[in-house]
């Protein structure tokens, strides 16, 4: 059974940065394209971003866009989001999904608080 | 952006019956509809993928149809552990949008 395991999340101020990483194992990470979504506390969720298996194509929501990058490493199973410029709005736990959110990870939270 | 519309935003139900959930996209997106459950404090679990194909593992009780704009998902007789929020995810254009999910409750 596929797996993703997430973890990076922490407490960080206003305009900090952070790394994200996603670890999946159990299935061929590297023919597959992953996506990033988060569920800010008590709310639904919303999709931040898409990459393809090789990394070719790239999407971001406009709300992340300019401050978010994912990557990922195929050799390494792993899918990476980079953030920055990070705000009290992006507080949320982040999922990495497989495909079309297929498998989902347990999630890491993210608190942007001073 | 593609809006998804879910309803009902919650409802109660008893052990047994048959339970309907819907979502609407602002526009059509063939059958890229996929629709999950969540519980407390837990990381969601798909359903259904391509509007009405069941992901291994999940009980024949859930079925999902629909394409173009309408999807419903469907638990064909409740059962205690269907106590969840349920939403939808379109993937037919970027950006992914999800309904707001609709909660159910055990009688």
């Amino acid at each position: 059974e596929a797996q993703l395991v997430e973890s990076g999340g922490s407490l960080v101020q206003p305009g900090g940065s952070l790394r994200l990483s996603c670890i999946a194992s159990e299935f061929p990470f590297k023919d597959f394209e992953m996506n990033w979504v988060r569920q800010p506390p008590g709310k639904g969720m919303e999709w931040i971003s898409y990459i393809d298996s090789s990394s070719a194509t790239i999407y971001y929501a406009d709300s992340v866009k300019g401050r978010f990058t994912v990557s990922r490493d195929n050799a390494r199973n792993s899918l990476y989001l980079q953030m920055n410029n990070l705000r009290a709005e992006d507080t949320a736990i982040y999922y990495c999904t497989k495909s079309h959110a297929s498998t989902w990870g347990q999630g890491t939270l993210v608190t942007v608080s001073s | 952006d593609i809006q998804m519309t879910q309803s009902p935003s919650s409802l109660s139900a008893s052990v047994g019956d048959r339970v309907t959930i819907t979502c609407r996209a602002s526009q059509g997106i063939s059958t890229w509809l996929g629709w999950y459950q969540q519980k407390p404090e837990k990381a969601p679990k798909s359903l259904i993928y391509g509007a009405s194909n069941l992901q291994s593992g999940v009980p024949s009780r859930f079925s999902g149809s629909g394409s173009g704009t309408d999807f419903t998902l469907t638990i064909s007789s409740l059962q205690p552990e269907d106590s969840a929020t349920y939403f939808c995810q379109q993937y037919d254009d970027f950006p992914y949008t999800f309904g707001q999910g609709t909660k159910l409750e055990i009688k």
